[in-house]
């Protein structure tokens, strides 16, 4: 099945540890994003790739780095330059060349201790 | 500029009573409109979209929506809640221009009560 798989589900980081979310799709779309909600909150984008290797950042991004050297995979580096990670992050991926569908991954929780 | 308004946070209605979420949109241009369903800790769904064809869209699970673009509304409706209809729901723009960011609702908590 086509689809967005991200992965861990659920992460754990310390003080000052760098952390990478992986998401990984099959559907063959060019643009790929992550998302970072909070509880109760909306979406807020921190990262979007219209193409292979090249990348904007979106309204978030201080803290937060990604690259996309395949197609298929955006991961999210979470930097302990963030001082506030504990959120549940989505990716996503929009098919612009039919529809405009956005697909969305199953989401990565990652926490502080 | 494009934008998404969601007029309600929150929603609560009785299991077997119709439901609506409202939304109304800002766009230069035709834009594809969605609607998608979050139950908690998973990812969003697409319930059902309109790119254009039929003003009158239906999903999955019931729910259809109508695009009238001259209130720029597209609400979300269904006619018989179920208690598994309890989730965030969320109206999206998706631009046509690939260069255009996605914009989001901020979403309305639908309530179902028994």
């Amino acid at each position: 099945d086509g689809g967005i798989t991200q992965s861990p589900k659920y992460l754990f980081r310390k003080e000052g540890q760098n952390v990478t979310l992986s998401c990984e799709q099959n559907l063959n779309h060019d643009a790929m994003y992550w998302y970072r909600q909070d509880p109760g909150q909306g979406l807020r984008l921190i990262y979007y790739s219209q193409i292979v290797n090249d990348f904007q950042k979106g309204d978030i991004a201080e803290g937060y780095s990604v690259s996309r050297e395949k197609k298929e995979s955006f991961p999210l580096t979470v930097t302990s330059a963030q001082k506030n990670p504990t959120a549940f992050y989505l990716c996503a991926s929009r098919d612009v060349v039919v529809g405009n569908t956005i697909y969305f991954g199953e989401g990565s929780w990652l926490t502080v201790v | 500029a494009q934008s998404v308004t969601q007029l309600d946070s929150h929603v609560s209605v009785s299991e077997g009573t119709p439901v609506l979420l409202r939304c109304n949109y800002s766009s230069s241009y035709s834009p594809s409109l969605f609607w998608y369903v979050q139950h908690p800790n998973k990812g969003l769904q697409l319930l059902l979209k309109y790119t254009s064809a039929a003003t009158l869209v239906k999903g999955i699970n019931g729910f259809e929506a109508e695009f009238k673009k001259s209130e720029t509304s597209f609400h979300l409706t269904k006619p018989s809640a179920h208690m598994s209809d309890a989730a965030e729901y969320f109206c999206v723009v998706s631009p046509m221009n690939r260069d255009d960011k996605i914009i989001f609702g901020k979403g309305t908590r639908l309530h179902i009560l028994p």
